[in-house]
């Protein structure tokens, strides 16, 4: 595996069920991110990670749980969560946070919440 | 604070045709600018990107941007698309007093007809 992927793509799930997304990158990169991307509308930066700290959290409710065990994965708990959290969810990576470097991104997980 | 408007959000263009995809941004300390490209189904993938120096970015697929910094845009133009060149693309502004911290247009949808 190359670069930045992100399991599983697609997820469907009833408004109490648990789940999780797990993004791996393979970049040897310091920083790690987590998006939301809603239909017609830009894409919401939800968590940053550096070297495993959580440097960012940008007002995301708490059904949403993030997790970075070490530099290379990043996970995202769900639970209880409601119709328009429904979206593509993207996970970055980059060289190191607070620089000008390239963010690479995963393909996505799509998510539905019935 | 920074914010980053694409101003159309969908372009129909034919084959071979010349196009431009325009972005403003706002910002009041120096900023350094992206453009992502996102295919159906994919993550984003970076286009090019301006940090400093010549005005004029180079980057795949025969793209190409010019840093305005008096107008404050940075539009993205290709002088003859292709079909395959049909795709999301998403314009991002990031500034190193604000860390790495990307933030994006809405999007414009660049659609090919033959």
């Amino acid at each position: 595996e190359t670069g930045v992927t992100q399991t599983p793509r697609h997820l469907v799930m009833g408004m109490t069920n648990k789940k999780s997304l797990k993004c791996e990158q393979h970049l040897g990169h310091n920083a790690m991110y987590w998006y939301k991307q809603s239909a017609k509308k830009p894409l919401e930066l939800m968590f940053v990670y550096s070297l495993e700290e959580r440097v960012e959290n940008n007002s995301v409710p708490s059904r949403f749980s993030p997790e970075c065990p070490n530099s290379s994965h990043l996970f995202l708990h769900l639970h209880t969560l409601q119709p328009e959290d429904s979206a593509l969810y993207l996970c970055a990576s980059s060289q190191e946070y607070g620089g000008a470097g390239e963010q690479f991104f995963g393909p996505g997980t799509r998510l539905t919440v019935l | 604070a920074q914010s980053v408007t694409q101003l159309d959000s969908q372009v129909p263009v034919f084959e071979e045709a010349p196009v431009e995809l325009r972005c403003n941004y706002s910002s009041s300390v120096s900023v350094y600018l992206f453009w992502y490209v996102q295919y159906p189904n994919q993550g984003l993938q970076l286009l090019l990107k301006y940090l400093s120096g010549s005005t004029l970015v180079k980057g795949i697929n025969g793209f190409e941007a010019e840093f305005n910094k008096s107008q404050t845009s940075f539009h993205l133009r290709k002088p003859s698309v292709h079909i395959s060149d049909t795709a999301e693309y998403f314009c991002a502004v990031g500034a190193l007093e604000y860390g790495n911290k990307l933030v994006f247009g809405a999007g414009t949808i660049l659609r090919v007809k033959s």
